[in-house]
């Protein structure tokens, strides 16, 4: 089945304490991106990745690392995680970013709180 | 700035009433507009898109939405919905020359049986 997933699902954890989230796709595609989801500011961009060991800031990018080594993975890194990152995350996925009307598919989210 | 807008932030229906959610952007020339659909704990899925050719979209469950290019505009609508549409409902564009999408704040729906 083609899918993103991503793991873990749910995450309690405590200021500073570094911690990754991980995103992978089957589906081969060359464009891969994270998204934060924050109450009434909707879906916001923090990286994206457009393929191997090619990755760029997004809207809020500030806290957070990104790597792409593989195609399929896209890891999500909170070096030193602070309260302001608590957020509902997403990883989405699509064919290339370069085509008009490419499609993402999206990860079932990441709810991470940080005390 | 470049911005997708959604102004109505919490609609509350009966079932069989007609729904219309209003999404506005701000980009010029071509860009492509999406609605996305996230149920109560699920991951967003796409109902629709538009990059070029017929501005009246149809999607999946229904719904369409209408480019409205005077106007900056691209409404979702669905003329009888049910109580399964309860959900959030996500505007997203992409403007031209650009990778990310931007998205609306999101309208929640509630449809009352």
């Amino acid at each position: 089945e083609a899918q993103v997933t991503q793991n873990p699902r749910y995450l309690i954890t405590v200021t500073g304490k570094k911690l990754t989230v991980t995103c992978s796709q089957n589906m081969n595609h060359e464009y891969m991106s994270w998204y934060r989801q924050d109450p009434g500011l909707g879906l916001r961009q923090i990286y994206y990745s457009m393929n191997v060991e090619v990755t760029d800031k997004g809207d809020v990018p500030e806290g957070y690392k990104v790597s792409r080594k593989e195609k399929r993975n896209f890891p999500l890194i909170l070096e030193s995680p602070s309260p302001n990152q608590t957020s509902l995350y997403f990883c989405a996925s699509s064919p290339s970013g370069r085509i008009a009307g490419d499609t993402q598919y999206f990860g079932p989210g990441t709810r991470l709180t940080v005390l | 700035a470049q911005s997708v807008s959604q102004h109505n932030h919490h609609v509350i229906l009966s079932e069989a009433a007609s729904l219309e959610l209003g999404c506005n952007y701000s980009y010029g020339g071509t860009v492509n507009l999406f609605w996305y659909v996230q149920y109560p704990g699920q991951h967003l899925q796409l109902l629709l898109k538009y990059f070029s050719g017929d501005p009246l979209v149809k999607g999946i469950k229904g719904f369409e939405a209408e480019f409205i290019k005077s106007k900056f505009s691209f409404n979702l609508r669905k003329p009888s919905v049910q109580w399964s549409d309860t959900a959030e409902y996500f505007c997203a564009g992409r403007a031209p020359g650009r990778r990310a999408l931007t998205f609306g704040s999101g309208t929640r729906l509630q449809v009352q049986p």
